[in-house]
């Protein structure tokens, strides 16, 4: 069945930078879109970034555009998440989602994985 | 990329139905049929339930359904359970071709 684990995380300084993986497994990754949604403490879910299957094309949440970047490596089924100049506020549980659909986007997430913890912290 | 505007709390008794909304605008929920609903009960991943706008998953209980009228989308709870406890999240696509969450429910049964 569907696996998507997630790693990287941990406790990151203000303006530090962080990659998240997630290493996915029981289905086509190469043909799969692919979604990061985040979690602060106590707090709603937050869409941060989609790639789709292909990796020719990127879309960013406003709050994380310009700092965060999605890729994919198809050789070792793994998704990245590359997070730079870090702020207070990005300290979330971050989850990685696979598309429900295959060569499209279906704009729903059909598995999560368990997330990673990501705090920034002085 | 506001969130979309959920009620913080709903509860019920046993048996009941509860509905919960998620208001946005004609830029996101009011635009497209790509409203989703998801479940995350404490501690857990969340789980999808409900998909464009008003399809179910299979295996997710025929308890819950989804309506969208103008900007509002909905998600009705019936015959409510001790285990439909938990948060619930809706999410839709903008025109901005990214996804927008809700600010989040948490359901209670009384």
């Amino acid at each position: 069945q569907v696996q998507l684990v997630e790693s990287g995380g941990g406790v990151v300084q203000p303006g530090g930078s962080l990659r998240l993986s997630c290493a996915a497994s029981g289905f086509t990754f190469s043909f799969s879109g692919m979604h990061w949604v985040r979690q602060a403490p106590g707090k709603g879910l937050e869409w941060v970034a989609f790639i789709r299957f292909d990796g020719s094309a990127k879309y960013y949440a406003d709050s994380v555009k310009g700092r965060f970047t999605v890729s994919r490596d198809i050789s070792k089924n793994t998704l990245y998440l590359q997070m730079s100049s870090l702020r207070f506020e990005d300290s979330s549980v971050y989850y990685c989602a696979k598309d429900a659909c295959s060569s499209t986007s279906c704009y729903y997430f059909d598995s999560w994985g368990q997330g990673t913890l990501v705090t920034v912290s002085s | 990329q506001s969130a979309l505007t959920q009620p913080a709390s709903v509860s019920g008794s046993p048996g009941q139905s509860i509905t919960i909304s998620c208001t946005g605008t004609s830029s996101d929920v009011g635009g497209y049929p790509y409203v989703s609903w998801y479940q995350q009960q404490p501690g857990k991943a969340p789980k999808l339930i409900i998909y464009d706008v008003t399809n179910r998953p299979s295996g997710v209980s025929n308890r819950f359904s989804g309506s969208k009228s103008g900007n509002t989308a909905s998600l009705t709870i019936s015959g409510l359970q001790a285990e439909d406890e938990a948060d619930y999240h809706c999410t839709s696509y903008t025109t901005s071709s990214t996804l927008v969450f809700g600010t989040g429910t948490t359901v209670t049964v009384l």
